[in-house]
């Protein structure tokens, strides 16, 4: 079962744009991080915010929940070609596993 | 650091053969993962083990074993291979708590015919 549902599936824009992406989840967490996947790669953790957080930036990447909202959201800002990827969030759902959700696949070109 | 390593990156099955998927980490993690990923699914756990000398079920555990050799080491088996188990399956591990940041390896591509 998904705990992460990220919306939308797919997303396209040019470089420099900003692409958005969406995570919502079911149950409580303690933490919710974001991955990204080159194609054919392995996942490369991005960022981890806690459950008393609401905002955290790592660069390019800025990431907000609403725990209220059960949402989370990344924003990456000044997209490059090499962006390019999928995106996931994971959440521990208050159990000792992370669960994945399905991911964005976001293109951007040059 | 080499981080997570797996072996074979592919393999090609014929139904009901056996293999085993091995995985090594050189970061002195205490826990370790077993995904599989299909299109359209995300990454689905299949066993894991959150201390070297234990080992627990995840999402989808039917037809595979999994055994923690040591601290670094954590292979997947497949008993006797199922056309429904031709996947990508990534290796992954974390320093301490199963909830903390997770380093995959780069995957193997598993074909069943």
């Amino acid at each position: 079962s998904q705990q992460g549902e990220e919306d939308p599936q797919a997303l396209s824009i040019q470089e420099g744009e900003n692409a958005t992406m969406n995570c919502s989840y079911k149950t409580s967490i303690n933490n919710l991080q974001w991955y990204r996947q080159n194609s054919g790669r392995g996942l490369v953790h991005l960022i981890l915010i806690r459950s008393n957080e609401r905002e955290k930036h790592s660069g390019r990447l800025r990431v907000t929940l609403d725990t209220s909202k059960k949402s989370s959201s990344l924003l990456i800002t000044a997209s490059r070609a090499a962006d390019t990827a999928s995106y996931f969030c994971a959440t521990d759902g208050n159990t000792d596993k992370l669960i994945f959700g399905t991911g964005t696949r976001l293109q951007v070109f040059p | 650091n080499a981080g997570v390593t797996q072996t074979p990156k592919f393999q090609v099955l014929k139904t009901g053969q056996s293999m085993t998927l091995q995985c090594a980490q050189d970061m002195n993690h205490n826990s370790m993962y077993w995904y599989r990923q299909d299109p359209g699914m995300g990454l689905r756990l299949i066993y894991y083990s959150a201390s070297e000398g234990t080992t627990d079920k995840g999402e989808v555990p039917n037809g595979y074993n999994v055994s923690r050799l040591n601290k670094r080491e954590f292979s997947l088996r497949l008993e006797s291979a199922a056309p429904s188990q031709t996947s990508v399956y990534f290796c992954a591990s974390s320093r301490g708590r199963t909830q903390e940041t997770q380093y995959f390896g780069p995957g193997t591509r598993l074909l069943v015919l």
